[in-house]
């Protein structure tokens, strides 16, 4: 089965600066990857998404490149703020007849220090 | 914004009581999961739902049991609750054609005394 890590677990940046967050996948079926925010006491929130034919997207500040042959990919936020302090999960995806299998990294605790 | 909900958001109960936390969504979703996620932050996959009066155990086992009586509504029951219970516990929900998303609920923290 899919298996996803995430590294790091944790990450401290100064505000302003940059973040990058990446995971790594196994199974290259898996054409979906989903990156979510999670708030102290929310749920996790899709804030963006890539599939398997595109190599990059970008959402204002943040963006997230897909590398499918060596099967990882990461998530980038430029000029962090403190509201971008949460727990950021990437996910891996692929269908099946019912629908979509999601399976999630561990999450990566990201403090913006001002 | 997805609409998505869950009750109670908190639920603070004793050992041996039987609960359930329910979860809706009105997106017309066909795909509903139940998420374990435990203090070091991991997402763990107890339950999910392909539709109505479909239920799949997920990668975790769980002593929890769910049920899919209309598409909107997929509730988890524990029926004698222990401490070993107490977790945040997530639903999510995703349509089975035309979309990859899953959006997520608010959750429900649930401890046991």
């Amino acid at each position: 089965g899919e298996n996803v890590e995430q590294h790091p677990s944790t990450l401290s940046v100064q505000e302003g600066d940059s973040a990058v967050i990446k995971c790594t996948y196994s199974d290259s079926a898996s054409n979906y990857f989903p990156w979510y925010k999670q708030e102290l006491g929310k749920g996790p929130q899709l804030i963006i998404d890539i599939r398997s034919n595109v190599g990059e997207k970008k959402d204002q500040r943040i963006a997230v490149t897909l590398n499918k042959t060596a099967k990882h990919f990461s998530l980038h936020i430029t000029e962090t703020q403190p509201e971008d302090s949460a727990v950021y999960f990437c996910a891996a995806s692929h269908r099946d007849n019912y629908g979509q299998n999601f399976v999630f990294g561990p999450g990566t605790r990201l403090s913006v220090l001002p | 914004e997805a609409d998505i909900y869950q009750t109670p958001r908190y639920l603070v109960i004793g050992t041996g009581k039987k609960i359930t936390l329910e979860c809706s969504q009105t997106m017309g979703h066909d795909k509903m999961y139940w998420y374990q996620q435990d203090p070091g932050m991991e997402l763990h996959l107890i339950h999910y739902s392909y539709g109505v009066n479909s239920t799949e155990k997920g990668d975790l086992s769980s002593e929890s049991t769910v049920s899919r009586i209309r598409t909107e509504h997929f509730p988890l029951t524990l029926e004698s609750a222990r401490p070993s219970h107490t977790s945040q516990y997530l639903c999510a929900s995703s349509p089975q054609t035309f979309s990859y998303e899953q959006y997520f609920g608010p959750g429900t923290r649930l401890t046991v005394t």
